[in-house]
């Protein structure tokens, strides 16, 4: 079955690096994506791994993909107080008709 | 590019009201539009597929004469819910993909509506 999971709460002080943990049961996905929720609003697309890679940079942001234990990682470097939200990782396998299963999401405190 | 506006943000209103809640692709034209309903503290939860021209496709549970959706445009999606009850009250999210079905083009995020029934 389809099943994504997911931390609920890490706490960072402002500076330090991030690491949001995320495994998922379906290896058929393509894509695996990180998305951000700030409080009442909608989700921001951060950024995604296509699943051929190990590893994605995008500034500040690292994904790191673990194909055989079917772990995703997003590491925030030099986390900062607006970094502070819920992160869901989310992936389509391939026999779920292009929908996004979401992880229950990480809340993300960052104290200054 | 990729922005999805989603209009009203914040709805309140008395039971028995019906409500319409829209979506857009400002910049891209959507095929596909999906609406999520979110509870405190949750993950998202997907309600039904808006296809542009077609019936939507919606997923076990969720009450097709409740939530009505209509996808008239490349550009646009609605969710009228009916006859609204205070069990209705939580915030949905549209969102939108660029590409086809089946294209694993990532899904792009309105900012969601607040819906309070009284």
């Amino acid at each position: 079955g389809e099943d994504v999971e997911q931390s609920l709460f890490l706490s960072v002080r402002e500076g330090d690096s991030s690491v949001i943990n995320c495994t998922y049961t379906d290896s058929s996905s393509t894509y695996l994506y990180w998305y951000k929720q700030e409080p009442g609003a909608g989700l921001q697309l951060l950024t995604y791994i296509f699943s051929n890679m190990d590893m994605k940079q995008d500034q500040r942001l690292t994904v790191l993909l673990n194909k055989k234990d079917k772990h995703l990682s997003l590491r925030i470097a030099d986390t900062q107080t607006g970094d502070s939200a819920i992160y869901f990782c989310a992936e389509i396998p391939m026999d779920s008709s292009y929908k996004l299963i979401f992880g229950s999401g990480t809340r993300l405190l960052v104290r200054p | 590019g990729a922005v999805v506006s989603q209009h009203p943000s914040w709805v309140i209103c008395k039971s028995g009201t019906s409500v319409k809640i829209e979506c857009r692709s400002l910049d891209f034209q959507a095929t596909t539009m999906f609406w999520y309903r979110q509870f405190p503290k949750q993950s998202l939860m997907l309600m039904a597929t808006s296809n542009e021209g077609s019936k939507a496709t919606y997923e076990q549970g969720v009450e097709k004469d409740k939530f009505l959706i209509n996808h008239a445009s490349l550009t646009l999606s609605t969710l009228t819910v009916t006859s609204a009850h205070p069990e209705d009250s939580s915030f949905y999210i549209c969102s939108a993909s660029k590409g086809e079905v089946h294209s694993n083009q990532p899904q792009h995020f309105g900012d969601g509506t607040r819906l309070s029934i009284l």
